[in-house]
């Protein structure tokens, strides 16, 4: 079946680590994207991918970085420069090319600090 | 700059009807999508209005107003099921920018029923 794969679930991060979180879709989609959500607050972008090798600043890039290797993969990077790191990240994707195309959710990863 | 707007939180009893609202003022517009999302899970997509007017699904609907910068979902024949938050998102066109139309989200609304 297609869809999109993000793991782990719960991760946590000590202080001055960076974690990766990890997202992979089998959809055929071109673009790619990493939401942040925190309790009452709305999902906000914090990168996005719209073809391989190329990716764009969402509005709270600081302390994360990405990549795009590889079409079906958009692994996040939380670095030790990201301060207040806890929250429920959400990947997502879709065929950017299209003004309706909705997005396809991934399952979340909680990610805590210790 | 970008804004929208929904209640934080709403309470209906089974078995009624519910609407929740949504505001927005965005630079442009492509297209508002209503998203469910269960606590600790995914959003899953419900609608999608890009013209003015109401779209239905089921025990689903949705309205637009350009005009006004307003949406609704509307929620018939509710069920216990139905208890979780609802994401109003915008597709903002960003005049100039190689972006393609990424989402704007709001704070979601959170809707209890309740027996």
């Amino acid at each position: 079946d297609g869809g999109i794969t993000q793991s782990p679930k719960y991760l946590f991060r000590k202080e001055g680590q960076n974690v990766t979180l990890s997202c992979e879709q089998n959809l055929n989609h071109d673009a790619m994207y990493w939401y942040r959500q925190d309790p009452g607050q709305g999902l906000r972008l914090i990168y996005y991918s719209q073809i391989v090798n190329d990716f764009q600043k969402g509005d709270i890039a600081e302390g994360y970085s990405v990549s795009r290797e590889k079409k079906e993969s958009f692994p996040l990077t939380v670095t030790s420069a990201q301060k207040n790191p806890t929250a429920f990240y959400l990947c997502a994707s879709n065929y950017a090319a299209r003004g309706d195309e909705k997005l396809f959710f991934g399952s979340g990863t909680q990610l805590s600090v210790l | 700059g970008q804004n929208i707007d929904q209640p934080t939180e709403m309470t209906a009893t089974e078995g009624a009807i519910v609407q929740i609202n949504c505001t927005y003022q965005t630079s442009g517009f492509n297209g508002l999508f209503w998203y469910q999302q269960h606590a600790g899970e995914a959003p899953t997509f419900l609608s999608y209005n890009v013209l003015d007017g109401l779209e239905e699904k089921g025990r689903f609907s949705s309205f637009l107003s350009r005009s006004k910068g307003y949406s609704y979902l509307l929620l018939k024949e509710l069920q216990m099921k139905d208890s979780a938050s609802y994401l109003c998102a915008v597709r903002a066109v960003s005049v100039g920018s190689s972006n393609t139309g990424k989402l704007i989200f709001g704070q979601g609304t959170t809707l209890q029923v309740k027996p």
